[in-house]
């Protein structure tokens, strides 16, 4: 089953708008991490905001916050004031606190990802 | 701080034949996992390491492998390449064994090719 669902493959924003990258996650476990990163056409992937299921709030970094609506299971990135290297492939990440028998973590599972096109 | 390091970043290998990827995580950290990502399958998890000791695996043949080192520095090696090996492999680290409430730090990928 799908974890993470990132339903727009592509979306366009001018310059100084803000723009909303959708996620859907689907997990049973109550304790979980969600997690979006960026990557532009250089490869690396860039972290960008973490927001913890037992978070109360709503995770804020400069120009990024994640809007968590933990009923409908949804983690949207906004990116507020666009910028021309805002243009990349943006994922979005979910890690579940469920513990494996060896006793590690599980894995980090991504979304298929958002790619941002910023113009002028 | 210095951020992750793989090297090298670009490899073209023949069907076959055998590569080993390195990867340096950030001083202090001591997990180090590795990804695939391709454009047919996405962002596939291979393994994680912490204290020389692989901790969770992905879905993956025997032919993808890896170890940790004391100074948890991490190699990747892929046996008898094939074509479909053909992907980014990304490394990430972090501080600790990888919780739900950690965050992974990438490094720039290496980029195989296999021919």
């Amino acid at each position: 089953a799908q974890k993470i669902t990132q339903t727009q493959p592509g979306m366009f924003v001018q310059e100084k708008e803000a723009v909303t990258l959708d996620c859907t996650y689907d997990t049973s476990d109550p304790s979980y991490g969600l997690f979006w990163y960026k990557q532009p056409s250089s490869g690396e992937m860039i972290f960008l905001i973490y927001q913890g299921s037992y978070d109360q709030q709503n995770a804020t970094e400069g120009r990024y916050s994640l809007n968590f609506q933990k009923a409908r299971k949804s983690a949207n990135l906004v990116i507020s004031a666009s910028q021309l290297g805002d243009s990349a492939m943006y994922f979005c990440a979910m890690r579940e606190g469920r513990r494996t028998p060896t006793g590690t973590a599980s894995k980090l599972t991504f979304g298929t990802g958002t790619r941002l096109q910023v113009t002028l | 701080k210095a951020g992750v390091t793989q090297t090298p970043r670009y490899l073209i290998k023949t069907r076959g034949q055998q590569v080993t990827l390195s990867c340096s995580p950030i001083s202090g950290h001591r997990s180090v996992s590795w990804y695939q990502q391709t454009p047919g399958q996405g962002l596939q998890f291979l393994f994680e390491y912490f204290s020389e000791t692989q901790r969770n695996k992905g879905n993956f043949p025997g032919r993808f492998s890896g170890r940790q080192f004391s100074n948890s520095r991490s190699e990747m090696n892929v046996s008898t390449l094939e074509l479909g090996d053909s992907a980014l492999y990304l490394c990430a680290s972090s501080s600790r064994l990888a919780g739900f409430t950690d965050t992974q730090y990438f490094g720039p990928g290496t980029r195989l090719t296999v021919l």
